[in-house]
């Protein structure tokens, strides 16, 4: 079945970096589009990037734009977010998602998330 | 620019029916949309895609309970029979060149 597990999150101070990881397996990773979309504590689904099948192409939500970097390993099944210049508003759970095969469409798999604290 | 708006909250009786809205910003009609249910404390989960004539396509497991239906810009989610488990945080997700979510609907099961 699918899974998607990621890891990485932790607590970090203002202006730092995280590397996030997601793990997929139950699928052909590299067939899909995948995001990453996080969760402020007590706030609602807020997008953050995608990236296309092959990482050819790569887009972010304006929160994200300059400070966060999507990436995959598709030998190694694995999507990631780097996370640099690091605010206390990206305080949240992120979660990997899995796409479409043609487009960055509907999500239908999503992993169980990770817990990103940003505090001095 | 591409919006989806949901109404904050719902309640509905044991047992009963209840519809939740999703609706699509002007000159968008005709987008399909996603829906997801968060239960309290848990992650997220795909229910269904709804496409503009009302189709849908459901994810793994997904009871029949759950049905979609779309009327012009509005995407329609009906719980049936509700149970206590279906009280959760409902949200709508759609796309284009970026991927939007609604601020979701929060379910109260009475």
């Amino acid at each position: 079945q699918v899974q998607l597990v990621e890891s990485g999150g932790g607590l970090v101070k203002p202006g730092g970096s995280l590397r996030l990881s997601c793990a997929a397996s139950g699928f052909t990773f590299s067939d899909f589009y995948m995001s990453w979309v996080r969760q402020a504590p007590g706030k609602g689904l807020e997008w953050v990037s995608y990236i296309s099948r092959d990482g050819s192409t790569v887009y972010y939500a304006d929160s994200a734009k300059g400070r966060f970097t999507i990436s995959r390993d598709n030998a190694k099944n694995s999507l990631y977010l780097q996370l640099d210049s690091l605010r206390t508003e990206d305080t949240a759970v992120y979660y990997c998602a899995r796409q479409t095969q043609t487009r960055a469409a509907e999500i239908d798999y999503w992993g169980q998330g990770t817990l990103v604290t940003v505090s001095s | 620019q591409l919006v989806v708006t949901q109404s904050p909250s719902a309640s509905a009786s044991l047992g009963a029916s209840v519809k939740l809205t999703c609706t699509l910003s002007s000159g968008h009609s005709n987008y399909a949309i996603a829906w997801h249910q968060q239960q309290p404390e848990k992650g997220p989960r795909f229910l269904m895609k709804l496409n503009s004539d009302g189709s849908h396509t459901k994810g793994d497991g997904i009871p029949d309970r759950f049905s979609g239906s779309s009327s012009g810009a509005e995407r329609y989610l009906t719980i049936s029979s509700l149970q206590s488990e279906d009280e959760a945080d409902y949200y709508c997700q759609t796309w284009g060149t970026d991927v939007v979510f609604g601020g979701g609907t929060k379910l109260t099961v009475l």
